[in-house]
């Protein structure tokens, strides 16, 4: 069955530290990826997307992923978090091989302290 | 003002009674989901819909159902046969199907007691 593996549930950073968070996935075949942030009180929001082209793709608020079909990753990224970084991230992952269905992660809950 | 409405915020309900979780968009999308979110688990699928009066079970469908009567409207019932219903359910909408962007409501936190 497709999976879609956050490794990290829990991360604690200081303001300008950088971010990466690991997204990986079990299946081959056409994918197209996502990160999704919940920011406190928030609905679930889109960050970025990849589904095809330019294998790095740039997302709102300074973020930026970099799919690797060989390693089959989408890590997400931030050169210098901020406070209001601190959010739950999802990676979901959709493939044709498994019905189009968007299948996510466990979710990072990412903290920054001031 | 465009988007996602889910109502209640919260709700509680006690234990054997079916509950109803409304879901209302106004974005024209075909598509319309429900997920739920349990801490450490990501979102599930529970029902989808690509069309009006179609629905598809997802991968958590047992002790749900679903209707599709408007275009606008997805509503998800919570039944007495779900063993664990107590969690954070999501429900979104895309523009024509499964191949595209998912956009999400506010979630209902149903905790049956």
């Amino acid at each position: 069955a497709q999976s879609v593996s956050q490794h990290n549930h829990h991360v604690i950073l200081s303001e300008a530290a950088s971010l990466e968070l690991g997204c990986n996935y079990s299946y081959g075949g056409t994918v197209n990826l996502f990160w999704y942030v919940q920011y406190p009180g928030q609905h679930l929001q889109l960050l970025l997307k990849y589904f095809s082209g330019d294998p790095l793709v740039k997302g709102i608020k300074g973020f930026e992923a970099e799919f690797i079909k060989s390693k089959f990753s989408f890590n997400l990224r931030k050169p210098s978090v901020q406070w209001s970084d601190t959010a739950e991230y999802f990676c979901a992952v959709r493939s044709g091989a498994a019905g189009n269905k968007l299948t996510f992660g466990g979710g990072t809950r990412v903290l920054v302290k001031p | 003002d465009g988007g996602i409405t889910q109502s209640p915020k919260y709700l509680f309900r006690k234990e054997g009674q079916n509950v109803t979780l409304s879901c209302e968009q106004n974005l024209n999308h075909d598509a319309m989901y429900w997920y739920r979110q349990d801490p450490g688990q990501g979102l599930r699928l529970i029902y989808y819909s690509q069309i009006v009066n179609d629905f598809q079970k997802g991968d958590i469908a047992e002790g749900y159902s679903v209707s599709r009567e408007k275009k606008e409207s997805f509503p998800l019932t919570v039944t007495s046969a779900q063993k664990n219903p107590t969690a954070f359910y999501l429900c979104a909408s895309s523009v024509a199907g499964v191949t595209d962007t998912q956009y999400f409501g506010p979630g209902t936190r149903l905790t049956v007691l």
